[in-house]
């Protein structure tokens, strides 16, 4: 079966760093895509990677290997606002999103 | 504001009724979707339509229905709803779907089936 993997939840202090991992198993693979979700509110689209690397935008950088299956989430210099559910998901063979349970990130001050 | 509306934001339902959700956008996407979100798991996809007048099953389609008449509506009927239905309901559309075409949600329908 398909399978995308993320920690239920992660806690962070205000302007630190946090990485959000994500391991995935699909039938075939057209691209990875992050999304931030408030509590309450619609999923947003944050990146998305199809080749090796890392990709940066802005606080935000998105890291995949196809090889290992494996991306993570980097959020630099955290702020409250960062305080949300974070959302992998991985289009498989058919375009079709499969999507993991989501990680809640916790801020500190 | 161009985006993608749902109606109602949250309903309450006596199980055994039916119910039409909502989902209506302006950006002149092809690809639209239903997802049900539940504590716990990942958006489950119940419904899709890669364009006007198509549709799909996706993951849980079962009880419930659609339709894609026009490019900008795609309503989602439960024909005799039942307590497992309990969830928050997103509507979403995509310009294709291709690789690297993301995916906008409405604001969410919260459904009570009591």
């Amino acid at each position: 079966g398909q399978n995308i993997d993320q920690p239920t939840e992660m806690t962070a202090t205000e302007g630190a760093i946090v990485q959000i991992n994500c391991t995935y198993q699909t039938s075939g693979f057209n691209g990875l895509f992050w999304y931030q979700q408030h509590a309450g509110e619609a999923p947003t689209f944050l990146s998305y990677n199809v080749l090796d690397g890392l990709e940066e935008k802005g606080r935000f950088s998105s890291f995949l290997s196809r090889s290992k299956g494996y991306s993570y989430l980097l959020l630099k210099e955290l702020q409250m606002k960062d305080s949300a559910s974070y959302l992998c998901a991985v289009k498989d063979s058919n375009y079709q999103l499969i999507w993991g349970a989501g990680t809640k990130l916790i801020i500190k001050p | 504001t161009a985006g993608i509306t749902q109606a109602p934001t949250s309903q309450i339902l006596a199980a055994g009724r039916s119910m039409t959700l909502r989902c209506t956008q302006d950006m002149r996407h092809n690809a639209m979707y239903w997802y049900r979100q539940d504590l716990g798991l990942g958006l489950r996809l119940i419904h899709y339509s890669n364009t006007a007048g198509t549709t799909g099953k996706g993951e849980v389609p079962d009880g419930y229905s659609v339709s894609r008449a026009n490019t900008d509506d795609f309503p989602l009927t439960l024909a005799s709803s039942v307590p497992s239905q309990t969830s928050v309901y997103f509507c979403a559309s995509s310009d294709g779907r291709g690789g690297n075409t993301e995916a906008f949600f409405g604001q969410g329908t919260r459904l009570t089936v009591v």
